[in-house]
């Protein structure tokens, strides 16, 4: 079977840092992605990590490790706009297909 | 950048009748498009995988012939809801996967929200 766990929701106050992490068990494993949605909204991508390490853009970064099936998503400098859901995402295959986890919702305070 | 789009964004049927959800790849042309159904406060369930001028490959337990997917070109799938219900009201999204893409990622459309009455 295929399985991503997530925590389903995380709350932090502006201006804070917060890690959310992904453990996955799939057959086949190509990558690890990382998605926001904004209610209402349609997912947009955030990063894509295949080899293990830290990926860093702007105030996210992302980081796997696949001898631990674990990844996750450091987001820094928090700003009410980070208030979404985040999912992983594992590509499976060559085709691009992914297996989505069950979504984190941050709520950003002020 | 890779921009996806999706029509209508918003539709509501009878029940019994058919839609069709149109996912253009606007800017690059995709190998592979994919179908994702998404309930409320739930995650994106893929229904299907999409390959130009092949049929498409549905997920265990999606009907293939009442979610009905034709991928007529390389920038161009379309999903046809056959004869909708009201379980069938959902968020549908599709997205793309570029041609010799570096990033090895998705492109998704806006989304189209389904209401079967």
């Amino acid at each position: 079977g295929q399985s991503l766990e997530q925590p389903s929701e995380v709350t932090a106050v502006e201006g804070a840092i917060v890690q959310i992490n992904c453990t996955y068990q799939t057959s086949g494993f190509y990558g690890l992605s990382w998605y926001q949605q904004h209610d209402g909204g349609a997912p947009t991508f955030l990063s894509y990590n295949a080899l293990d390490g830290l990926e860093e853009t702007g105030r996210f970064s992302s980081f796997l490790s696949r001898s631990d099936s674990y990844g996750y998503l450091l987001l820094q400098e928090l700003q009410m706009k980070d208030s979404a859901s985040y999912f992983c995402a594992v590509r499976v295959g060559s085709s691009y297909k992914l297996i989505f986890g069950s979504g984190t919702r941050l709520l950003v305070r002020p | 950048g890779a921009v996806v789009s999706q029509h209508p964004s918003w539709v509501i049927c009878k029940s019994g009748t058919s839609v069709k959800i149109e996912c253009r790849s606007l800017d690059f042309q995709a190998t592979t498009m994919f179908w994702y159904r998404q309930f409320p406060k739930q995650s994106l369930m893929l229904m299907a995988t999409s390959n130009e001028g092949s049929k498409a490959t549905y997920e265990q337990g999606v009907e293939k012939d009442k979610f009905l997917i034709n991928h007529a070109s390389l920038t161009l799938s379309t999903l046809t809801v056959t004869s909708a219900h009201p379980e069938d009201s959902s968020f549908y999204i599709c997205s793309a996967s570029r041609l010799a893409s570096s990033t090895d990622t998705q492109y998704f459309g806006p989304g189209t929200r389904l209401t079967v009455l």
